[in-house]
């Protein structure tokens, strides 16, 4: 069964340096997602991305943040200067079409940012 | 406001007995989705369930959704060690692609 993956699944960074979370979305998808995790909270929505740019995106999505598609396969998030409050577990998805439709998870990597 | 938030947020039954966990919501929404995580790792998808749909069956798994009370709720029968783990509900609503989530419930199943 095609799955979501991610890449690495581990990244420790030293606060202020640049961060780039890679995912490969299962192939006949169109929508992209990342979303993060802070250790015990919620799941929250970071982006999501259909056709080259961004669709929708949240409020802790700033100015640090952006993500890409630099060919047909990857997609990513990079994060300018790193905190320490960036630290979480972040998750890419994809779907098959847009809203209404089931979004399917990669295995997440976890940031620890020191 | 807050959406998809899970009820009870931990549950600890025996195995082979049913587990019943809560979501309710707030805002009007298109989907509900239940998802189950394992500590630490991500989120698997379980059920997709529409606002024109009441029930949805998935081998062990029961949804129901009462969009009149705003809420939803998943049944795990005859329950296994294996489900150990923390169910989450997402919503997506309006026109927005981006799905809610709640805290979770954390089940724990004894063997």
């Amino acid at each position: 069964e095609p799955e979501v993956t991610q890449t690495p699944s581990h990244q420790v960074t030293q606060m202020g340096q640049e961060v780039i979370l890679r995912c490969v979305p299962i192939s006949n998808h169109l929508y992209f997602y990342w979303y993060r995790q802070i250790l015990g909270q919620k799941v929250e929505f970071l982006v999501s991305f259909y056709n080259n740019e961004i669709s929708e995106k949240s409020e802790i999505f700033d100015d640090q943040f952006s993500v890409e598609r630099p060919d047909g396969s990857n997609f990513t998030l990079k994060i300018r200067s790193t905190k320490l409050e960036d630290s979480a577990m972040y998750f890419c998805a994809s779907s098959e079409a847009g809203y209404q439709e089931t979004q399917y998870f990669g295995p997440g990597t976890r940031l620890l940012v020191l | 406001s807050q959406q998809g938030e899970e009820d009870p947020q931990a549950l600890s039954i025996q195995e082979g007995e049913n587990a019943t966990m809560n979501c309710s919501y707030k805002t009007s929404i298109n989907n509900l989705q239940w998802y189950r995580q394992n500590s630490g790792r991500g989120l698997v998808h379980l059920i997709l369930i529409r606002s024109n749909e009441r029930e949805k069956h998935s081998g062990r798994l029961r949804v129901t959704l009462d969009t009149s009370k705003k809420s939803s709720s998943l049944l795990i029968t005859a329950s296994r060690a294996a489900d150990t783990a923390s169910y989450f509900c997402g919503t997506d609503s309006g026109g927005y692609q981006k799905v809610t989530f709640g805290i979770g419930t954390k089940l724990q199943v004894i063997p």
